[in-house]
């Protein structure tokens, strides 16, 4: 079973920002926060991830609150383009697991 | 485009025939994974290879499903004897293998049974 919670779907009006949440309260010491996103028939598409500290890049910002229990990703000005399925997934993904184990997401729909 | 890719990326065979899906991964990457999705589910772990060695096959939905990747570098994925429930995409990815590397997903290969 995924180890994150996340809103079924949410609505933002396009070149807001949107705050998309998840909350990982089970999470382990050495697991990271990753979000990938998933747009229709395509394949899963790697936004962002981090350990313990608040992260940015090109795509988005991901807010990590300090005892690691939730997070928040943040698309600061969402496009049309930005319409897909959001998921939150806690693991290593390294030395120490093998895998990813995706929930059901968020379905975001960014309105025009 | 240096991510990972998949072939073919669309697939419709008949029941009972065979199908083999072709994954190559990012260059440096020598983890290499195999994902099913089905329609409004999330993507499920089905295999993964370090280098050449398959480390978990547990998750291999039955013994009709088979995976290879014999130089540690594209991998192939087999459906023997398909069925009507085997329709759904075949996601692979790849990574390095170092504690919280990013695992990047191909576009996937679709597969309808009929």
């Amino acid at each position: 079973d995924a180890k994150t919670t996340q809103p079924p779907s949410m609505d933002c009006a396009e070149g807001r920002a949107a705050n998309l949440p998840c909350n990982h309260s089970t999470i382990s010491g050495n697991e990271y926060v990753y979000w990938y996103r998933q747009i229709h028939s395509q394949g899963p598409q790697y936004i962002i991830h981090g350990l313990k500290n608040n992260e940015t890049n090109e795509m988005a910002s991901l807010i990590i609150t300090e005892d690691r229990k939730s997070s928040t990703l943040i698309l600061p000005h969402a496009t049309l383009r930005d319409t897909a399925v959001y998921y939150c997934i806690v693991s290593d993904s390294g030395a120490g697991s093998y895998q990813l184990t995706f929930g059901k997401g968020t379905k975001l729909s960014v309105i025009p | 485009d240096t991510g990972v890719s998949q072939d073919p990326r669309h697939k419709i065979t008949k029941r009972g025939q065979n199908v083999t899906f072709r994954c190559d991964p990012i260059s440096e990457h020598n983890r290499l994974y195999w994902y099913r999705q089905t329609l409004g589910q999330g993507p499920e772990f089905l295999t993964y290879f370090q280098n050449e060695a398959q480390l978990e096959k547990s998750r291999l939905l039955s013994d009709r499903f088979s995976a290879e990747r014999p130089k540690g570098s594209f991998s192939t994925l087999e459906i023997q004897r398909t069925e009507q429930g085997d329709s759904a995409m075949y996601l692979c990815a790849s990574s390095r293998a170092d504690s919280g590397n990013t695992i990047y997903f191909g576009e996937g290969s679709w597969l309808t049974v009929v």
